[in-house]
Formats: structure tokens, sequence, C-alpha cells
């Protein structure tokens, strides 16, 4: 079965650009998570989606970023406009009804020069 | 606030040796506890998971839950190169979706 897919895997923008990152969940899997990592913060959560409502999006920093989940086999996050203080590793991840064995994608390395 | 601690390393065993890894929390509301590795690089696997008090085997690896002294750990017995990685703790509140993870211990065995 194929696991959690991300796209694109790396992406280098400059400041002030729109960047859109994509998200399959697994397959039955009905909660997704956006998760943003960096070595100062460690794995940060930024919101999760449950049968494809968000339930959470406290931890999204700033208005500049959005996360939306048309159906059941796909999300999105945008930033908008970028900044280099975005730059880190998105990784999405999904789990069946909650926060039980989540399991992540290949995470998307972002650049913002 | 959840918080979850982990010592950030580097931890150096030597090949064969066993590694413990060891993970405190804040929240006693905690009910579920994952350990994560991560290769550089990569993204968090999930390799091990406990919710009750005690010792859970699977095959190299023993993850260990006090809940009275909000400590978990995570026992890897003969060590491998392989296992050189960095480990995350990670715990979820009852009833809740959400994970919290520590910033991980880096791990590595040496040959």
């Amino acid at each position: 079965d194929a696991g959690v897919i991300q796209s694109p895997r790396h992406e280098v923008t400059e400041m002030g650009q729109e960047v859109t990152l994509r998200c399959k969940p697994i397959s039955g899997h009905n909660s997704l998570f956006w998760y943003r990592q960096t070595m100062m913060r460690g794995l940060e959560l930024l919101i999760y989606f449950n049968n494809n409502v968000p339930i959470d999006d406290s931890g999204m920093p700033e208005d500049r970023f959005s996360a939306k989940m048309p159906n059941a086999s796909f999300s999105t996050l945008k930033i908008q406009p970028s900044e280099p203080r975005d730059s880190a590793v998105y990784f999405c991840a999904s789990s069946f009804n909650g926060g039980n064995e989540q399991f992540f994608g290949p995470g998307t390395r972002l650049t913002v020069l | 606030q959840k918080e979850v601690e982990q010592n950030s390393g580097p931890l150096s065993v030597p090949e064969g040796a066993i590694a413990s890894l060891n993970c405190t929390y804040s929240d006693r509301g905690s009910q579920s506890f994952f350990w994560y590795r991560q290769y550089s690089g990569k993204s968090p696997e999930l390799i091990m998971s406990i919710y009750s008090n005690g010792d859970k085997e699977d095959g190299r690896f023993t993850a260990q839950l006090n809940k009275a002294s909000q400590y978990v750990s995570l026992l890897i017995r003969d060590s491998q190169p392989s296992d050189s990685a960095t480990y995350l703790c990670a715990l979820c509140g009852a009833g809740s979706y959400q994970l919290t993870f520590g910033k991980g211990t880096k791990l590595s065995v040496i040959p």
C-alpha cells in the first residue's frame, strides 16, 4: 500500500512568492496533520483535520498560512507571501481517528531566499 | 502546555550494547505514548507505541512506561550502526487527536 504522498519534495522560492504544498493521506485514514520541523523548534503541529474538517489550527503561525482539505484524499498547505523564516521541512501525516499511530509522508524541504 | 523533555544527545554506544533513551512529560492526562525514529534527511517512522504501565517488547526494542513518574523510555538491545538516528518521543492525551513531540535524542552506534 502507498504511504502518505507529498509534493513537491523540494521547493526553492523567493521571498514574497506563494508556495503550495500538497499531501495525499493513506487511503482509509480520516485524520490528517501538517507539521513543520526546524532545528531550533523541533516538530511542531500546524493544523489537523478530521473527516476533512479543520479541528485545530492554533499552530498555524500567521495569517500568511492557510490549509484546506477539499476531500478525503487531498490537502494543501499554502504560504502567501513566503518569508525566509518559513524555511523548514513540512511534513504531512495521517492516522485513523486521531492522534494514535500517525504515519508521516517524506516531507517537503522549503527554502525561501 | 504539554511538555516533552528528551536529552538531545548525542548518545554514543558501542555496537552490540544496550542503548537507553529517556523521555519525561508534564501532562498527567497523557494516555498514549510513541517512539519515532528519524534518520537524517528522512521523515519520522513509528517504531513503538505503549499505552499502559510496564514494559512492551518488539524484537530488539523495549518500551517502558511509568505514569506515576511521568517517564517513558526506549531500550534498544544489541545496538547496530543502522540504529544510528534521532529518536523522538511523542504522547497524546485522552480523547485528543494531537501528538506532542519531544525534540529528540540523537543516537550514534559506534562499530
